[in-house]
């Protein structure tokens, strides 16, 4: 079965260093994956997705993630962050095989970045 | 967020009371889902509509009744519902396949 985990319930980093938030997945295929950002009372916004080709996926808003295949991680990285990058963030995952369309989310982990 | 609208955002109703929620796609979309998002818990799939059909009812008690008139259209009828109900329910749309789904800014629903 598909899943993906997200390790950190919460992620505190200082204003101007870089930020790692960390998702690791089980497919039975290949996968594809997803972050999403969610602010307080807003929907969903999506961030960046990996299909194929490069392993670095670069995003909106500056993150980055990384895909490692050995390693089953997709971890979202953003070289200097912001106080407003403070949000929930969740990572998705689809099975290439699965004939429907849905993705598995993560629980989510909350980033904090304080001033 | 103009996207994909849904209304109402706030509702509070009685556990007697007959509600509907409405999703609308802006994105010629021909993929819509319904999520549920309560506090604490993973965002959990409801309903998943391709092209107008039905193909994934993630074992959703019969008080909630999704409705998909035409493929830029949803909606989720609620009756007789329980106060762990009570949650930020998402639409999402996306064209059908692995791509990207687009959320709208959910309903906060509140069950008495």
């Amino acid at each position: 079965a598909q899943s993906v985990a997200q390790p950190e319930d919460q992620v505190n980093v200082a204003e101007g260093n870089p930020l790692t938030v960390k998702c690791t997945y089980s497919v039975s295929g290949n996968p594809y994956l997803f972050w999403y950002v969610q602010y307080p009372n807003r929907g969903l916004q999506f961030l960046l997705k990996y299909i194929t080709g490069d392993n670095l996926v670069k995003g909106s808003y500056g993150f980055e993630a990384e895909f490692n295949k050995s390693q089953t991680s997709f971890h979202l990285k953003k070289p200097s962050a912001l106080v407003s990058d403070s949000a929930l963030y969740f990572c998705a995952v689809r099975d290439i095989g699965q004939a429907g369309t849905a993705l598995i989310f993560g629980k989510g982990t909350t980033l904090s970045v304080s001033s | 967020e103009t996207g994909v609208t849904q209304t109402p955002r706030h509702l509070v109703m009685g556990m007697t009371n007959k509600k509907s929620l409405k999703c609308e796609q802006h994105l010629g979309h021909n993929a819509m889902y319904w999520y549920k998002q309560s506090a604490k818990k993973p965002l959990e799939l409801m309903f998943v509509y391709n092209f107008k059909e039905q193909t994934e009812n993630n074992s959703v008690p019969s008080r909630f009744s999704p409705e998909c008139p035409n493929s830029s259209h949803l909606f989720l009828h609620l009756h007789t519902l329980q106060p762990e109900d009570s949650a930020l329910y998402l639409c999402a749309s996306s064209q059908a396949g692995p791509y990207e789904q687009f959320f709208g800014p959910g309903t906060r629903l509140t069950v008495l």
